[in-house]
This record gives structure tokens, sequence and C-alpha cells, in this order.
């Protein structure tokens, strides 16, 4: 069955630092893998999607198929990156499986 | 831009009442779905669907039933509410191409059970 594990809630950083989220999956098909955000009081949104291989807002994502993995990372977090990110992983009809979310807080 | 609108952004009910979300969406989609959002949980989807009045369980259908009488609409029904469904509840839509879409959300309806 397929399955996505962000196994922190809560990442902590200072502004400036590197950022990485990790997600892993478990999927025995061929694995389709999207981020979303959520930002205080906004609806959940699209950050970016494996298959387009963008940069968005200095995010990135690369899918490791041998380490089963779609970490989000950034060189340099900012404040306004505090958001909950949820990894998901597509499981057939068009529906999506979502991991539980990690919180990002970046304090200044 | 696509645009999900849920009807309500709170809503407050009592235990056992039938309860009634609504969504609508406005780009023409085929695809629909209703999650739940819980801290901890992340978002389970309880009910989706491909089409006018079909409709496929999703991974916690229990205690939910759904309605699509029109393309752009889709309802979530409580048949009989009760304490442990007090959540947050979003919907979602997709095209309905044969590559998979990105999902777009509306900003939820929290309802709370009393």
């Amino acid at each position: 069955a397929q399955r996505v594990t962000q196994p922190e809630k809560l990442l902590s950083v200072f502004k400036g630092a590197p950022v990485e989220l990790k997600c892993n999956y478990s999927y025995s098909g061929s694995p389709e893998l999207f981020w979303y955000v959520q930002y205080s009081r906004q609806r959940l949104q699209l950050l970016l999607r494996h298959i387009s291989r963008e940069s968005i807002k200095g995010f990135t994502a690369d899918l490791n198929k041998g380490e089963t993995s779609f970490h989000l990372k950034k060189p340099f977090a900012q404040e306004e990156d505090s958001a909950m990110y949820y990894c998901a992983l597509n499981s057939g009809y068009s529906t999506l499986t979502f991991g539980k979310g990690t919180m990002l807080l970046v304090s200044p | 831009d696509v645009k999900v609108t849920q009807s309500s952004r709170y809503l407050v009910k009592r235990t056992g009442e039938k309860v009634f979300l609504e969504c609508v969406q406005d780009m023409d989609h085929e695809n629909m779905f209703w999650y739940r959002q819980d801290p901890g949980l992340g978002l389970r989807l309880i009910y989706f669907s491909y089409d006018v009045k079909m409709k496929e369980k999703g991974d916690i259908p229990e205690g939910y039933s759904v309605s699509r009488e029109k393309k752009e609409r889709f309802s979530l029904i409580l048949e009989s509410a009760s304490t442990n469904q007090t959540s947050m509840y979003l919907c979602a839509s997709s095209p309905g191409d044969r590559e998979l879409q990105p999902q777009h959300f509306g900003d939820g309806t929290r309802l709370s059970i009393l």
C-alpha cells in the first residue's frame, strides 16, 4: 500500500539557515510526488511537483527512487517560509496520499 | 485562477444532527475530493468523485456520504454528527486529464460538533 512519511512534526531554524524537510514514500508503481504548503490562515496550495523539476520560492525537491525520498530543500530560509508543509504521493485515480505534515518555523 | 468555494468557514452543530458541507468549483473540473485535516494526522481522504453522480470511498468514509448532482458542486454529508467528527474539512478539485494534475483546495470549513 502507498504511504508517505514525514518524520518531523516541527522543524525550527533561524533565518538564513539551510532547510531540509524530509519525505519518504512507499509505492509499488511509478511515483508522482508533490509538495503542498499551507501558510497561516491561507488555503493549502501546490508548492512544486517532481516532474516539473523547477524551483519555487527558492525551494527544490529531487526524487530519489533508490532511497524512496523526495526531500524539500532551501539553502537560505526566510521568515515568510514559516508554514505547514505536506508531501503527497499519487495513489491512483487522481487521488493523493498525504503525509502528516511538517511545521516549519523560521525565527529571525 | 481556479476557485474552490466552501460554503462556510465555521460551523457548529449538535450531536446527532445531519450536517451538509457544500463545495463549488468554477473551472469545470471532473474530479472533486473531500478531506479532513487533523493536527498530527495530516489530510485524510473521505470521498472523491470523477464525474456527476459518481462517488468513490476514500480512506475514512465511515459516518459520511456525498452527493454530486452537478459537475461544479460536491456535498459532504454527516448522516448523524458525532463529536469525533469535529475537524477541519477541505474540499479540492482537479481536471480529469489522463496525466495526474495538482489539486486545488478551498479555504476549509472548521466544523465543531457539540
